[in-house]
């Protein structure tokens, strides 16, 4: 499969915890995004990449949390001192750069945070 | 900030019947997108729509890109179990990277 793929699917962590998740997109796509996704939410834009450059933060992306993408290959989003309204699906996406080129989610890492 | 209102927010259906489901905004978008996704899973794209007044089909699923570029439908015709699930739209603003997403339309089929 070639899709996109994120490990790990789960994590359970204790409040105050750090975590880190990986995305690996699809190999041709260059544009790496992060969203989140609460229960009954659709999914909400947190960061993306072009490349290796991060280009976009949204207001949501606080301080604890840091994404990086070094090779612009694979990224991870790293969130520090974790707490209980971090709890939710993590899903990472990516495309190419091409105009009518469409956003493909891989199937998400689920963080509960207790 | 953009927001997609999506409707309904839940269908309740008989096997073999025809759904529909709209989205609706103030803002003008660019690209329209319709996503499913299934418990645990992610989003899954069903339709891009690049241009006002498009009308695009894949399989039982058609979806227009209103005219007005402030909204979008998806139809499904002779709906089947597996069509069960939670049905996202998305619009994408001109000049931005981000999509924007609805709340979503959850569809339960009684066979």
């Amino acid at each position: 499969d070639t899709g996109v793929s994120q490990d790990p699917r789960h994590k359970i962590t204790k409040r105050g915890q750090n975590v880190t998740f990986r995305c690996d997109p699809i190999s041709e796509h260059n544009r790496l995004y992060w969203y989140r996704q609460t229960l009954g939410q659709g999914p909400e834009f947190l960061t993306y990449f072009q490349n290796e450059a991060q280009l976009e933060k949204s207001r949501l992306l606080s301080d604890r949390f840091s994404a990086e993408r070094p090779k612009g290959s694979f990224s991870t989003l790293e969130i520090q001192r974790t707490e209980q309204g971090d709890s939710a699906m993590y899903l990472c996406a990516s495309r190419t750069s091409g105009d009518h080129s469409p956003l493909h989610f891989g199937n998400g890492t689920r963080l509960t945070v207790t | 900030g953009q927001q997609l209102n999506q409707s309904p927010q839940s269908m309740f259906i008989q096997e073999g019947e025809d759904v529909s489901m709209n989205c609706t905004s103030s803002s003008i978008f660019n690209t329209w997108l319709w996503y499913k996704q299934d418990p645990g899973e992610g989003p899954v794209l069903l339709i891009a729509l690049y241009k006002a007044g498009e009308l695009t089909s894949n399989g039982r699923l058609t979806a227009q890109f209103g005219i007005t570029r402030k909204d979008s439908f998806l139809n499904i015709s002779a709906s089947i179990p597996s069509d069960v699930g939670i049905y996202f739209c998305a619009g994408q603003l001109k000049g931005a990277q981000k999509l924007v997403f609805g709340q979503g339309t959850r569809l339960t089929i009684n066979p």
